[in-house]
């Protein structure tokens, strides 16, 4: 079952903008994470967000999380063509966290 | 570059053949993951391995076996699959269930670039 629900689906923006994305999720968590991924090639984690935090900052991303809503964003500022790729949040489904599930995703593309 | 290391890259195999993919890590990670990821949609979690032991198996069909020989290798052993196997399969890896207090799902994930699977 999908956990966390991106949204927007697919986002295209020109270099210099900022990229907002945006999940939610259904049941509550311990801790939420985001990942990219380019085309063609594995996950790479991003950056990770607890429960208890409410805003968590690395280089030009800066995630939010807010668990009354269920709902967390990902901002990526200044962005730039590199950071074209897919974008999926990510949340531990069990009592030790080994059920991960990912969100649909959100596809940016950065236009030079 | 990876640090975890998936082979082949690419596999094309007919629905009798048998194969197996295999991924590797040497980070000391105690956790790894297999997951299907069809195109333009989010991987799908199918097996955990947690100190050599299958931990959880999101009902995948039969024809999928996974095997762990050792904390550093994870292979998935393939038999009379279906065009609708065809996928990229993704190998990851994490710290594991007893690093500290923190439980796994508070250990970020480290991915291999995957093995894109055609089925004939």
């Amino acid at each position: 079952s999908q956990q966390g629900e991106e949204d927007p689906q697919a986002l295209s923006i020109q270099e210099g903008e900022n990229a907002t994305m945006n999940c939610s999720y259904k049941t509550s968590i311990n801790n939420l994470q985001w990942y990219r991924q380019n085309s063609g090639r594995g996950l790479v984690h991003l950056i990770l967000i607890r429960s208890n935090e409410r805003e968590k900052h690395s280089g030009r991303l800066r995630v939010t999380l807010d668990t009354s809503k269920k709902s967390s964003s990902l901002l990526i500022t200044a962005s730039r063509a590199a950071d074209t790729a897919s974008y999926f949040c990510a949340t531990g489904q069990d009592n030790y966290g080994q059920n991960f599930v990912f969100g649909p995703g959100t596809r940016l593309s950065v236009l030079p | 570059d990876t640090e975890v290391t998936q082979t082949p890259k690419h596999l094309v195999m007919g629905m009798t053949n048998k194969k197996s993919l295999k991924c590797e890590q040497h980070m000391g990670h105690r956790a790894m993951y297999w997951y299907k990821q069809k195109a333009k949609k989010p991987p799908e979690l199918m097996f955990v391995y947690s100190y050599e032991k299958l931990s959880i198996n999101e009902s995948v069909p039969s024809r999928f076996s996974p095997e762990c020989p050792n904390s550093s290798l994870l292979n998935l052993h393939l038999h009379a699959l279906q065009p609708e196997d065809s996928a990229l399969y993704l190998c990851a890896s994490s710290q594991g269930r007893f690093a500290g207090l923190d439980r796994m799902s508070n250990q970020p994930q480290h991915f291999g670039d995957g093995t894109r699977l055609s089925i004939l």
